[in-house]
């Protein structure tokens, strides 16, 4: 059956130092792959989308990879500050189907 | 703020009982998509509408129907509530509805089954 894992439930890093968060999937493959921030009580917040033939993508401090051999997506926020404190949470997406796993909870201590 | 709109913000019901949610997405989005969100199951995709048409469906209950309707507001009506159907339930908008599409969460109704 079609798994999405996301590293861990949990993630402590220090303020400055580069967060990196893991989604793996297993049974599936997406077209495309999406990152979310979610914070407590709130609804999902879209961050990056990458596509399944871009292997990197950037936006300010934040980069995805997507390596479907691997079957593996990883998300770095660099230079992390305690706002970044959220749950991320990745989402798989192949025709109108659309999975998500369910997410790590990154903790940037000052 | 995403511009999408819920109401109610908390629901608490009884099992056997029916409730309605509603949801208004962001202005010029035609397409509104409903999540249920629990502690056991994460963020489930329940079903999609595009311009008043039904356009996907994931793991939708029988129990559970939704629509759209011409001014685009939805809305989702669960029956025969059970214990299990407590959760946060979020409605998105985008505006093509496509999966390329940035999807707007609104904040989310809480409903808790006694």
């Amino acid at each position: 059956s079609q798994k999405i894992e996301q590293n861990s439930e949990a993630l402590n890093i220090q303020e400055g130092k580069t967060a990196t968060l893991t989604c793996n999937y297993t049974n599936y493959s997406p077209a495309y792959l999406q990152w979310y921030r979610q914070d407590p009580g709130r609804g999902p917040v879209f961050l990056l989308l990458i596509r399944e033939n871009e292997k990197e993508k950037r936006k300010e401090r934040l980069k995805v990879t997507f390596d479907t051999t691997l079957k593996q997506s990883l998300f770095h926020i660099t230079a992390s500050q305690p706002a970044d404190s959220a749950t991320y949470l990745c989402a798989l997406v192949n025709n109108n189907d659309m999975r998500f796993g369910a997410g790590t909870r990154l903790t940037v201590k000052p | 703020d995403s511009g999408v709109t819920q109401t109610p913000k908390h629901l608490i019901t009884a099992t056997g009982q029916r409730v309605t949610l509603r949801c208004s997405p962001r202005s010029g989005d035609l397409s509104v998509y409903w999540y249920q969100q629990s502690l056991d199951q994460g963020l489930q995709f329940l079903i999609q509408y595009y311009n008043g048409e039904e356009r996907a469906k994931g793991n939708i209950l029988e129990r559970f129907s939704a629509q759209q309707f011409p001014d685009l507001h939805s809305e989702l009506n669960l029956s025969s509530l059970e214990l299990g159907d407590s959760a946060l339930y979020f409605c998105a908008s985008s505006v093509l509805g496509v999966y390329t599409d940035t999807q707007y969460f609104g904040p989310g109704t809480r409903l808790t089954v006694l």
